[in-house]
């Protein structure tokens, strides 16, 4: 069974820089895409970006400015860097395992079917 | 950008009720629509993907329908364990997650 496990400070000064590390466990980073996404209090989910094992990143264009995602395959772990933060990125963030479908060959969409638990960041003085 | 709407925002139903939620895409997104669970301080969780395929594990109360732009969640018989909010999200495009419906206990 796959896991997912946030970890970093709960706490970021606004104009800091905000990082997460993700660890899976349970199976390999390999061959699957990995996500972050985020929830501010209260309110909706918002896709910050993902990454492949192999490196290669897509970014909210939102978001894209100040988002670095990277990725370790040696410790199975992938992280989440925002900078310039504020008080609008208070909030809990998640990470996921992102899987493609394909039928016959056709890709047919792609789901997050496994989280993490979630970890709140909040961004004060 | 693709907006998702959803509605109700909100819904209240008893044990047993049938109960379906909607979900609309401002451009078409073909079956490129899931739909998640979440409960208070919990993770969301997967419920069904492609628009109309559960998930493994997930019961067989729960099924979606749709394509193009309109989608229906549908839980067929309403379970105390199904309180929650319910989110559709489109991967058409750069994924992007409905505002939720929450339902709670009649």
């Amino acid at each position: 069974q796959v896991q997912l496990q946030e970890s970093g400070p709960g706490l970021v000064k606004p104009s800091e820089t905000l990082s997460l590390t993700c660890t899976v466990s349970g199976g390999s980073i390999s061959s699957y895409y990995w996500s972050w996404i985020r929830q501010p209090p209260g309110k909706g989910l918002e896709w910050i970006g993902y990454i492949y094992y192999s490196g290669s990143t897509n970014y909210n264009p939102s978001l894209k400015s100040r988002v670095t995602i990277s990725v370790d395959t040696s410790k199975n772990q992938f992280s989440l860097k925002l900078s310039s933060v504020t008080a609008a990125d208070t909030a809990v963030y998640y990470c996921a395992r992102q899987t493609w479908v394909a039928v016959a060959g056709n890709i047919v969409g792609d789901h997050f079917d496994y989280w993490g638990q979630g970890t709140l960041v909040t961004v004060s003085s | 950008d693709i907006q998702m709407t959803q509605s109700p925002s909100s819904l209240s139903a008893s044990v047993g009720d049938r109960v379906t939620i909607t979900c609309r895409a401002s451009q078409s997104i073909s079956s490129y629509l899931n739909w998640y669970q979440q409960k208070p301080g919990k993770a969301p969780k997967l419920l069904i993907y492609a628009a109309s395929s559960l998930q493994s594990g997930v019961p067989s109360r729960f099924s979606g329908s749709g394509s193009g732009t309109d989608f229906t969640l549908t839980i067929s018989s309403l379970q105390p364990e199904d309180f929650a909010t319910y989110y559709c999200q489109q991967s058409y495009s750069t994924p992007a997650f409905g505002p939720g419906t929450k339902v709670d206990i009649k």
